[in-house]
């Protein structure tokens, strides 16, 4: 089975400094690997997925994720925090389903704290 | 309209209650999911259907009773619950076929079993 580790539940930064999220995959096929970030009390919203079609992502609200093959890693990154950007980020891996569907498999999951 | 939607927001129960969770899309998703989130944890799959066909059951307690009427709706029936049922309960939606589809999630339920 496929599986994500996040290395680090809490991360604290400054506003404006860089945030960079780690996220490490275990599969024996290329994986499909999403970044969700979920605020307080409100559902999963995607940020971005590596799809193969390009090592380098690019989301929205500025985030980007790296793949690489040689270190299992997908992180994810944005060159300057914002308040905004205070909330719970999941590293996922999907799957497909013999009878249909695709499974996702979460991280952890990482807190993170944007301070003044 | 890239919405999942989901009623009610907020849920109390007691364990001798039944009460329904609802779910809804209009993007045209064939495969939808039903997920549970405890505090502080991550999303643990519950149930998948694609084409209104339950695909797959992670070993959920009979006392949740999913339900798929038509490829926009997505219910799940709560009987007899116990307090560590208590969640965030969420639903998604995606296109089915390849991995790569992302889900859309919906805002979620708060249940909390009294």
């Amino acid at each position: 089975a496929q599986s994500v580790t996040q290395l680090g539940s809490h991360v604290s930064v400054s506003e404006g400094a860089l945030v960079l999220l780690r996220c490490n995959y275990s599969s024996s096929v290329p994986p499909y690997l999403f970044w969700y970030v979920q605020y307080p009390n409100q559902g999963l919203q995607l940020l971005l997925k590596y799809t193969s079609a390009a090592t380098l992502v690019k989301g929205i609200n500025g985030f980007e994720a790296e793949f690489k093959k040689s270190e299992t890693s997908f992180h994810l990154t944005k060159p300057s925090a914002h308040m905004s950007d205070a909330a719970e980020y999941f590293c996922a891996v999907s799957e497909g389903l013999t009878g249909g569907g695709n499974k996702l498999t979460f991280g952890t999951g990482t807190q993170l704290k944007v301070e003044l | 309209d890239t919405e999942v939607t989901q009623t009610p927001k907020h849920l109390v129960m007691g364990m001798t209650n039944k009460k329904s969770l609802k779910c809804e899309q209009h993007m045209g998703h064939r495969a939808m999911y039903w997920y549970k989130q405890k505090a502080k944890k991550p999303p643990e799959l519950m149930f998948v259907y694609s084409y209104e066909k339950l695909s797959i059951n992670e070993s959920v307690p009979s006392r949740f009773s999913p339900e798929c009427p038509n490829s926009s709706l997505l219910n799940l029936h709560l009987h007899a619950l116990q307090p560590e049922d208590s969640a965030l309960y969420l639903c998604a939606s995606s296109r089915d076929g390849p991995p790569y589809n992302e889900q859309f999630f919906g805002p979620g339920t708060r249940l909390t079993v009294l």
